[in-house]
């Protein structure tokens, strides 16, 4: 029972390069998250979805796309990275109590 | 202010004392509350839901305070694996409604 799994773990980019961090869950969950954790502030969210082929902003989404096309896999684009977007991204999927994937360290140089 | 708002410590404490972690919500609204746990460099883990009512789970214990939009989560008998980030968590209606504390970081030592 893999849970969430995100890919990559680790990333160094480039100032204006783009990725794209996947994430994929196997619980059937309609709700899918991206959220960013950076020192001191807490977990904070990017973007979130609530069904296949829906997605809607959180609350720190500049800079940021997303895309919902199956139910399990929920993906984070980033067009053109900033030194601002260096932190550690987790995807999340569930209703309430949520299930986490292991992260993405990211480092935008 | 912010909405959820907790003690960032860190808390130092001796193996087998009781620990209290404390947190306050500002949307009278909210609906859920949950404790995670985080280590150094995981993810977020569900710990415990937490009920009006109070609730248990072994040597941890939650509570929740409506009038006061205060949250609670006493630790007893510290363990050295009990060592983590704590985070208060609170939603007020729907899964992206979804605020998370910054966390309270607990050491515990031998």
């Amino acid at each position: 029972n893999a849970g969430v799994t995100q890919t990559p773990k680790f990333r160094v980019l480039k100032t204006g390069q783009s990725m794209t961090l996947l994430c994929a869950q196997d619980m059937n969950h309609e709700y899918m998250y991206w959220y960013r954790q950076d020192p001191g502030m807490g977990l904070r969210l990017i973007h979130y979805s609530v069904g296949e082929g829906t997605t809607a902003k959180g609350e720190v989404p500049d800079g940021y796309n997303v895309s919902r096309l199956k139910k399990q896999n929920f993906l984070l684009g980033l067009e053109s990275a900033a030194p601002s977007q260096t932190s550690v991204y987790f995807c999340a999927s569930g209703a309430y109590g949520y299930t986490f994937g292991s992260g993405t360290r990211l480092t935008v140089v | 202010r912010k909405e959820v708002e907790q003690d960032p410590g860190p808390f130092n404490v001796p193996e087998g004392a009781t620990v209290a972690f404390n947190c306050t919500y500002s949307n009278s609204a909210s609906q859920s509350f949950f404790w995670y746990r985080q280590d150094c460099r995981k993810e977020p883990k569900l710990l415990m839901s937490v009920y009006s009512s109070g609730n248990e789970d072994g040597r941890f214990t939650a509570q929740l305070n409506r009038a006061s939009q205060y949250i609670s989560l006493l630790i007893r008998d510290s363990k050295l694996s009990d060592s983590a980030t704590y985070l208060c968590v609170v939603n007020s209606g729907g899964g992206f409604k979804t605020i998370f504390g910054a966390g309270t970081r607990l050491f515990v030592k031998a």
